[in-house]
């Protein structure tokens, strides 16, 4: 079993619509957890981290349920630019991340 | 502020040579690392440093060395590359920030084929 597991997708949606993602991680001393972003054939770019409390920045929130081994993330008002792969991470330690697969998304017009 | 810097972007090697990646940051970041990145794997961690002088290994070291001489440079060897090495490799950097959910910053890449 991987230490982060996503559905892969595609998520397919059009302009303007909510999407959510969910990603399960199986380490419960994991200390920090983050979305990245990653482009066709591009490096991973942090979206955000995520924050036991929930925490949101414009269009995006993130949830974490420690309980649950559970992070989400929200996209509401989808833009053709959302699209691309959307990769959570957790880590036990600063110094290792440990990547799930990703989820892609399309946003069509 | 140029962040994370990797060279090659491309490379083509044949079974059996050996290369070093290059990786720079501009950011005076304690933290370095290399991940390679496959179809369907998600990117995993070959070997890490937490600062100058100190590495470590990750998940699939087998094949790869590092140093760390200064703060600003992460070399990655490869010591005799084989197909199983065909891959993107990224290498990233982060400062501790004093708190735990400080990001990482990532280069562009280096694609890496192995023939």
């Amino acid at each position: 079993r991987k230490e982060v597991e996503q559905d892969p997708g595609p998520f397919n949606v059009p302009e303007g619509a909510t999407v959510a993602f969910n990603c399960t991680y199986s380490n419960s001393a994991s200390q920090s957890f983050f979305w990245y972003r990653q482009d066709c054939r591009k490096e991973p770019k942090l979206l955000m981290s995520v924050y036991s409390s929930g925490n949101e920045d414009g269009r995006f929130t993130a949830q974490l349920n420690r309980a649950s081994q559970y992070i989400s993330l929200l996209i509401r008002d989808s833009k053709l630019s959302d699209s691309a792969t959307y990769l959570c991470v957790v880590s036990r330690r600063h110094d290792k991340l440990i990547f799930g697969t990703g989820t892609r998304l399309q946003v069509f017009p | 502020n140029a962040g994370v810097t990797q060279t090659p972007k491309f490379q083509v090697l044949k079974t059996g040579q050996s290369m070093t990646l290059q990786c720079a940051q501009d950011m005076n970041h304690e933290y370095m690392s290399w991940y390679r990145q496959d179809p369907g794997m998600g990117l995993r961690l070959i070997h890490y440093s937490v600062g100058a002088g100190i590495t470590d290994q990750g998940e699939v070291p087998n094949g790869y060395n590092v140093s760390r001489s200064t703060t600003e440079d992460f070399p990655l060897r490869l010591l005799s590359a084989a197909p199983s090495q065909t891959s993107v490799y990224f290498c990233a950097s982060s400062s501790s920030g004093g708190a735990p959910n400080y990001g990482y910053t990532f280069g562009s890449g280096t694609r890496l084929t192995v023939v």
